[in-house]
């Protein structure tokens, strides 16, 4: 499976617009591009999942290039309880490899 | 349903000693997962359920590591003869035959081997 890179951590302030980028040039034809979500305690949550161009959720929007190298997952107007840890996985199997996450840190 | 279950929540245990866990998935899941995380890390693949029958199993999963799932619902992971190395957050997933990669983890149980 392709290796994931992404920044250990970011901050961003109440009402802004977050954008997380996920490298992963070694992306596969069957691989999908798949994010989620983790709160400290709690087992990781599901946020979106693509394979190419744009999708959109209540939550989220993934943004793929044509090259599919890398993904951004956008965050539109944090709140404080979007602090969490966010993770870019590749998958085309039901196993999921998880790395060590961006760790997003929301102040008031 | 509410979701996937695990208990307990929390387990404290000694060196040496044999420890259980359940997990109940959401009901109409046929897939389910069994993950361990460390402080700081991501959660590690441990092994994976498709109904009864047990489809993989990670290296990670040394001969004192056994899940079963006997009648493709709930499930369970014991570890045998602990070590402090054990200590970790086991958490479980499930997930049906849909079109994306989506898991649905239980809360987890935190596991301290003293």
């Amino acid at each position: 499976l392709a290796k994931t890179t992404q920044p250990i951590s970011m901050d961003s302030y109440e009402g802004q617009e977050v954008n997380i980028t996920c490298s992963h040039n070694n992306i596969a034809t069957n691989d999908y591009i798949t994010w989620y979500q983790q709160f400290p305690s709690q087992g990781p949550r599901f946020i979106i999942q693509g394979y190419k161009t744009k999708v959109t959720n209540e939550v989220a929007s993934l943004f793929i290039p044509a090259d599919r190298k890398s993904s951004t997952l956008s965050l539109p107007r944090v709140s404080l309880s979007d602090t969490a840890v966010y993770y870019c996985l590749v998958v085309n199997t039901d196993k999921l490899i998880f790395g060590t996450g961006t760790r997003l840190q929301v102040f008031p | 349903d509410t979701g996937v279950s695990q208990d307990p929540r929390h387990k404290i245990t000694k060196r040496g000693q044999n420890v259980t866990f359940r997990c109940d998935p959401i009901s109409e899941h046929n897939r389910l997962y069994w993950y361990r995380q460390t402080l700081g890390q991501g959660p590690e693949f441990l092994t994976y359920f498709q109904n009864e029958a047990q489809l993989e199993k990670s290296r990670l999963l040394s001969d004192r590591f056994s899940a079963e799932r006997p009648k493709g619902s709930f499930s369970t992971l014991e570890i045998q003869r602990t070590e402090q190395g054990d200590s970790a957050m086991y958490l479980c997933a499930s997930s049906g035959q849909g079109l994306t990669y989506e898991q649905y983890f239980g809360p987890g149980t935190r596991l301290t081997v003293t």
